[in-house]
């Protein structure tokens, strides 16, 4: 079967780093995917991985672990308008994305 | 400004009602899809069409119906409305190109059935 999984809700600092992460088990993979989506707010797109390793974009990067089935975000210098949903996502071998329920970011001053 | 518009913003509907859910997208893009997201869960994807012409039923199919009969358009018809489909509604689309396929999203519909 495929499933993803994200922790629900996190908190941090204004300033600080921050990772979030996501793993998934999928016989048939074709990237991961990462959006923001603020309350009220479409899905926008971060990132995409393919390949093992880090991508990185300004104060977001993204790892991806093919053999562990397993990614992460990570954002650093954290703002307050980060507080926002972020979502994981695979591509599965049809091409379709399978998406985790988000997790909720609140950042304090 | 291009991107994905949807129509209406929200809606509340009476159970037992037709209602049909507008998509454009001024992209050009070939593949569309429609989402439902639900507190705790992921978003689900309802139909998708790679192509004008053609269609295909994704994750939670049933009591919804679609048709894509130009590149622009997408629009989600609910057939008889039931309360379980009290939802925020997405349309995405993207090029269709494969696994760097990145999908864009409309702004969303707030649909409350009672």
């Amino acid at each position: 079967g495929q499933n993803i999984d994200q922790p629900t809700e996190m908190t941090a600092t204004e300033g600080a780093i921050v990772q979030i992460n996501c793993t998934y088990q999928t016989s048939g993979f074709n990237g991961l995917f990462w959006y923001q989506q603020h309350a009220g707010e479409a899905p926008t797109f971060l990132s995409y991985n393919v390949l093992d390793g880090l991508e990185e974009k300004g104060r977001f990067s993204s790892f991806l672990s093919r053999s562990k089935g397993y990614s992460y975000l990570l954002l650093k210098e954290l703002q307050m308008k980060d507080s926002a949903s972020y979502l994981c996502a695979f591509m599965d071998s049809n091409y379709q994305l399978i998406w985790g329920a988000g997790t909720k970011l609140i950042i304090k001053p | 400004i291009a991107g994905i518009t949807q129509a209406p913003t929200s809606q509340i509907l009476a159970a037992g009602r037709r209602m049909t859910l507008r998509c454009t997208q001024d992209m050009r893009h070939n593949a569309m899809y429609w989402y439902r997201q639900d507190l705790g869960l992921g978003l689900r994807l309802i139909h998708y069409s790679n192509t004008a012409g053609t269609t295909g039923k994704g994750e939670v199919p049933d009591g919804y119906s679609v048709s894509r009969a130009n590149t622009d358009d997408f629009p989600l018809t609910l057939a008889s409305a039931v309360p379980s489909q009290t939802s925020v509604y997405f349309c995405a689309s993207s090029d269709g190109g494969g696994s760097t396929d990145t999908q864009y999203f409309g702004p969303g519909t707030r649909l409350t059935v009672l």
